[in-house]
């Protein structure tokens, strides 16, 4: 599985757009890029997950540029509940095929104030 | 609908006692993995089920651990004998059949303590 870089942490204040970016170098052509995020004391929840281009829900946006070694999770306007880790995977979901073991790395702690 | 639950939610036992971990996944999904995170590691995946089958148990540390699941329902993760170092939090997730996406449903963890 590709090896995934993401900052250790983030401040940001309330009402702000926050910009996570995950840097995936080795990423291959199967690989789908994911993202979770962890409350303390929780176990972590699917946000968003995209291959190419753009990807948006209700929650966030991910941006994926052509070349895909790199991808960013935005947030728009954070409120205080949007601290937490947040996870950056990436994996081939064609490996395992019906299921896909999940690759965590260290994440990126988002803190939000006021 | 329910989540994913576990049981119980906190373990504190001595160094070669057993205990066993309950995961009840979300009703219908077939696929059923175990993760932990050990203290100030990363969550490292364990194994996964479909059904009542291990697909695949590269993660399991060693034979110490055990996991069923039976019926292809809850599944059980037991530790026996217990060692320090298999304190952690331990993450049961859920996911439907044949999904070819990364989106699984986590529980809340088990919080095992061994002294």
């Amino acid at each position: 599985l590709a090896k995934t870089t993401q900052p250790i942490s983030m401040d940001s204040y309330e009402g702000q757009e926050v910009n996570i970016t995950c840097s995936h170098n080795n990423i291959a052509t199967n690989d789908y890029i994911t993202w979770y995020q962890q409350f303390p004391s929780q176990g972590p929840r699917f946000i968003i997950q995209g291959y190419k281009t753009k990807v948006t829900n209700e929650v966030a946006s991910l941006f994926i540029p052509a070349d895909r070694k790199s991808s960013t999770l935005s947030l728009p306007r954070v409120s205080l509940s949007d601290t937490a880790v947040y996870y950056c995977l990436v994996g081939d979901t064609e490996l395992t095929g019906g299921g896909n073991k999940l690759t965590f790395g260290t994440g990126t702690q988002l803190k939000v104030e006021l | 609908e329910a989540g994913v639950t576990q049981f119980p939610s906190h373990s504190v036992i001595e160094k070669g006692q057993t205990v066993t971990l309950r995961c009840d996944p979300i009703s219908g999904h077939d696929n059923l993995y175990w993760y932990r995170r050990v203290m100030g590691k990363e969550i490292k995946f364990l194994l996964h089920f479909v059904k009542e089958s291990k697909q695949d148990e590269s993660g399991m540390p060693n034979n110490r651990f055990l996991a069923e699941r039976t019926g292809g329902t809850y599944s059980t993760l037991k530790v026996q004998p217990a060692e320090l170092e298999d304190s952690g939090v331990y993450f049961c997730a859920s996911s439907q059949k044949d999904s070819f996406s990364y989106e699984q449903y986590f529980g809340p963890g088990t919080r095992l303590t061994v002294t």
